[in-house]
């Protein structure tokens, strides 16, 4: 079984230049998360679809990040304009339905971003 | 609010000392809980999971008790290994979102 796919896994930009990175969920899995990692600490939840419609999306700062799912399978996360404080990993994960707590969530390798 | 605290890394270990990572939690109702290793280099990956009070997570020679009267959920092993250096994340799953802690790196020396 493929697992969850992410790209570019490095990238490195000026801050204020945008960036997009890219997921590719496990197919057939409904649920999508996007999190972000800074080094040191836990994953954060940035936004969880449920399909192609917005589950939770309360900590995606949302003046400058977004995140579309369309036709409820592949995902892309955008930062625009990017801050020296963006620079983390992007964890892409999927799982078959969120709202069952007892089902796991499958990790991509995520995107390590730079911002200089 | 719902969170999960974790013991603060890095722990160091000698290969076959026993392992003990404390993780609690707080959250309304009764949330599943996750333990999730992340390897030098590869993405996080579920090691064990426990879904209601009193269970206990397995894998790898690792476990875990959902202790909900100290709403606990400790991980531990008797004997690690060398390839048990890691990154491990306490996690837990309610109201449709899944929440980590902050992690603790263990690292084994031979």
């Amino acid at each position: 079984e493929a697992g969850v796919a992410q790209s570019p896994r490095y990238k490195i930009i000026e801050k204020r230049q945008s960036v997009a990175f890219w997921c590719n969920p496990i197919s057939g899995h409904a649920t999508l998360y996007w999190y972000q990692q800074i080094l040191g600490q836990g994953p954060k939840l940035l936004i969880q679809f449920q399909n192609n419609g917005v589950v939770d999306d309360s900590q995606l700062p949302k003046d400058r990040f977004s995140a579309e799912r369309l036709k409820g399978v592949d995902s892309t996360l955008k930062i625009q304009p990017a801050k020296l404080e963006d620079s983390a990993v992007y964890l892409c994960a999927s799982s078959l339905v969120g709202g069952q707590s007892n089902t796991e969530a499958f990790f991509g390798q995520g995107t390590r971003l730079t911002v200089v | 609010g719902n969170s999960v605290t974790q013991m603060e890394g890095p722990v160091t270990l000698s290969e076959e000392a026993f392992l003990t990572i404390n993780c609690t939690y707080t959250a309304t109702g009764y949330p599943s809980l996750f333990w999730y290793v992340q390897y030098p280099g590869e993405g996080l990956q579920l090691l064990l999971k426990a879904t209601k009070a009193d269970d206990k997570g397995s894998n790898k020679g690792f476990e875990a008790t959902y202790r909900k009267e100290t709403t606990s959920f400790h991980l531990e092993k008797g004997s690690v290994q060398v390839s048990d250096s890691a990154v491990y994340f306490c996690a837990r799953h309610s109201s449709y979102k899944l929440i980590f802690g902050s992690g603790t790196r263990l690292l084994v020396r031979p």
